[in-house]
């Protein structure tokens, strides 16, 4: 069955620290992933495909076969980049998605 | 262009009592979505449609029912209300065709269940 782990509850850095958080998946196939973030009083929204291979606001993610992850990096973590994280993995017609980071960014 | 609109947006109900949540979208998309948001679970998938008249459960169906009667609209009832549906309920919908598809994802309905 797929699942979507996303270890930290909560990560907190200070601004213009490199930031990582982590994703790992179990899935048979080969995964399509997703980030998605919700910023206070937005709606969710996709942040990065990895099908697409960009890179959204200074944010990238990998995806690793071997080790079964998505882990989403920036190098320099900005105060706007608060936000709720949620790592996504679509299998058929069905997204399932991780029980979020939440990504505190200190001045 | 609204995109996707969820109604209503709060609601208390005591145990028992039925409700409906309305999902509306504009964008002419065949797929939609009900998840539950609850702290420390993520979004958990409840029931899904690929298009107009078809239904399918999720990871968390049961207590709800869901009809897509027209291709814009997907209802999430409640029939009997438990203090365990209390939750926040997003609806999303995707056009999914080929790789990459993207949900997109209402405001959300917090619902509370006295």
């Amino acid at each position: 069955a797929q699942r979507v782990t996303q270890p930290e509850k909560l990560l907190s850095v200070f601004k213009g620290a490199p930031v990582e958080l982590k994703c790992n998946y179990s899935y048979s196939g080969s995964p399509e992933l997703f980030w998605y973030v919700q910023y206070s009083r937005q709606r969710l929204q996709l942040l990065l495909r990895h099908i697409s291979r960009e890179s959204i606001k200074g944010f990238t993610a990998d995806l690793n076969k071997g080790e079964t992850s998505f882990h989403l990096k920036k190098p320099f973590a900005q105060e706007e980049d608060s936000a709720m994280y949620y790592c996504a993995l679509l299998n058929f017609n069905k997204f399932y998605f991780g029980s979020g980071t939440k990504l505190n960014v200190k001045p | 262009n609204a995109g996707v609109t969820q109604t209503p947006k709060f609601r208390v109900l005591k145990t028992g009592q039925s409700m409906t949540l309305l999902c509306a979208q504009d964008m002419n998309h065949e797929y939609m979505y009900w998840y539950r948001q609850d702290p420390g679970m993520g979004l958990r998938l409840i029931h899904y449609s690929v298009g107009e008249g078809t239904t399918a459960k999720g990871e968390v169906p049961d207590g709800y029912n869901v009809s897509r009667l027209k291709k814009q609209n997907f209802l999430l009832g409640l029939e009997s209300a438990a203090p365990s549906q209390t939750s926040v309920y997003f609806c999303a919908s995707s056009y999914l065709r080929g790789p990459g598809g993207e949900l997109f994802f209402g405001e959300g309905s917090r619902l509370t269940v006295l």
